[in-house]
């Protein structure tokens, strides 16, 4: 069965600190993994992707997620956080890039 | 059209009032899935439709939500009898299965239940 876990709820970073956010997936076969961003009062936007080839995926607004298959982890990772990054994460897997699942979604925070 | 759009984009009701949600999806987009999103949540899944039928309706949460697509196009999410906690936003999302992206989400209709 498929599914997705993102640990932590609420993630709080300083501005131009680095910014983690953590996903786990559950799945059968090699997935189709996105991360998706929600800003408030707006639909969900898709930030990157993975499918195949190179396991680290780059996105818009200068993140990043790797694909590491051993820990069943798709991270998703920018540098220096800005304070317009400041919105809900999602996660979420595909085993056959039709229905997806998404994770339950992580707030970040950014603090001047 | 070039984006998911859904209407209203705000909706008050009274308790008890039946309520339509409506989704247009991307033109050619297959499929088109429902989900609400309640104050502080995740994404929780509705209903599933690949042209006009629905293989998966399992996150409805009572019979008195149902929803349709016609024409392999627009869908209607329809809530009766409406509850407090209906309260939400509810979200669109179209796709072109088999392609390798990801979702196109619409902006969400926020419902209000008073």
């Amino acid at each position: 069965a498929q599914s997705v876990t993102q640990l932590g709820s609420h993630v709080s970073v300083s501005e131009g600190a680095l910014v983690l956010l953590r996903c786990n997936y559950s799945s059968s076969v090699p997935p189709y993994l996105f991360w998706y961003v929600q800003y408030p009062n707006q639909g969900l936007q898709l930030l990157l992707k993975y499918t195949t080839g190179a396991t680290l995926v780059k996105g818009i607004n200068g993140f990043e997620a790797e694909f590491k298959k051993s820990e069943t982890s798709f991270h998703l990772t920018k540098p220096s956080a800005h304070m317009s990054d400041a919105a809900e994460y999602f996660c979420a897997v595909s085993e056959t890039g039709n229905q997806f699942y998404f994770g339950t979604g992580t707030s970040l925070t950014v603090i001047p | 059209g070039a984006g998911v759009s859904q209407s209203p984009s705000n909706k008050v009701t009274e308790k008890g009032k039946d309520v339509e949600l409506r989704c247009d999806p991307i033109s050619g987009h297959t499929a088109l899935y429902w989900y609400r999103q309640s104050l502080g949540q995740g994404l929780e899944f509705l209903i599933y439709f690949q042209g006009n039928s629905a293989p998966d309706k399992s996150g409805l949460p009572s019979d008195r939500f149902s929803a349709e697509r016609t024409g392999g196009s627009v869908s209607t999410l329809t809530i009766q009898r409406t509850q407090q906690e209906d309260s939400a936003v509810y979200l669109c999302a179209s796709h072109l299965p088999g392609t390798g992206y990801g979702y196109t989400f619409g902006s969400g209709t926020r419902l209000t239940v008073v």
